[in-house]
């Protein structure tokens, strides 16, 4: 059974610094990894799918890596901004179904 | 205009009751998805369908049973709710149903049964 962790669960930075968040798989057999934003009382918004003959991802300011050897993942947000805070999932897809982790809340602070 | 639209946004209710919750995606896509988000805010797939018909059914109590009169509608129905029914509920959509493809989250119903 596929099990996705996220650490840590929460994090505060302020303006301007990098965000580093993290994504662990048990399984490396998956077909690829999204990662998700969250924001309250919101649906999610699908932000980087890294496929799994990939490594990264790029959008803008966000960069998401993919290491499936080890079972990991790391989404980079460079220069953090107020707006950037809110609840980021990751998930791996090793079929049709996802695989979510919890999330880390990520608070900027201006 | 919003691509993933699922009604009502809250809904409270007493146990034993039934609801059902609507989602309807305007983006052209084959397949949609019921979601729930616990209250440790993971979330776990309960159905998938593609083109109207079932395909994902994860061990989901028979007390939720899903409905999709076209592709683009897929409703959850649930009869004598319990308090651990308590959630969030969010339908998704894709294109196809592929591993490769972005998936788009409506807002979210939360249920609070009493």
């Amino acid at each position: 059974k596929q099990e996705v962790t996220q650490i840590p669960a929460a994090l505060s930075v302020p303006e301007g610094e990098n965000l580093v968040l993290n994504c662990s798989f048990t399984d490396s057999a998956i077909y690829n990894l999204q990662w998700f934003r969250q924001d309250p009382g919101k649906g999610l918004t699908s932000l980087l799918l890294i496929q799994s003959s990939q490594r990264e991802q790029t959008s803008g300011r966000l960069n998401a890596s993919l290491d499936k050897s080890s079972g990991r993942s790391t989404l980079y947000i460079a220069a953090s901004q107020p707006g950037d805070s809110a609840t980021y999932l990751c998930a791996v897809s090793p079929d049709y179904k996802l695989s979510f982790g919890a999330g880390t809340t990520v608070t900027v602070r201006a | 205009d919003t691509a993933v639209s699922q009604t009502p946004k809250y809904l409270v209710t007493q146990m034993g009751n039934d609801k059902s919750i609507k989602c309807e995606q305007n983006l052209g896509h084959d397949t949609m998805y019921w979601y729930k988000q616990d209250s440790k805010k993971f979330l776990k797939i309960m159905f998938s369908y593609n083109n109207k018909e079932l395909i994902i059914n994860e061990t989901v109590p028979n007390r939720f049973s899903p409905k999709s009169p076209d592709k683009a509608h897929l409703n959850l129905h649930i009869n004598s709710l319990e308090l651990g029914d308590s959630a969030v509920y969010f339908c998704a959509s894709s294109l196809s149903g592929a591993t490769n493809e972005k998936l788009f989250f409506g807002s979210g119903t939360q249920l609070s049964v009493l």
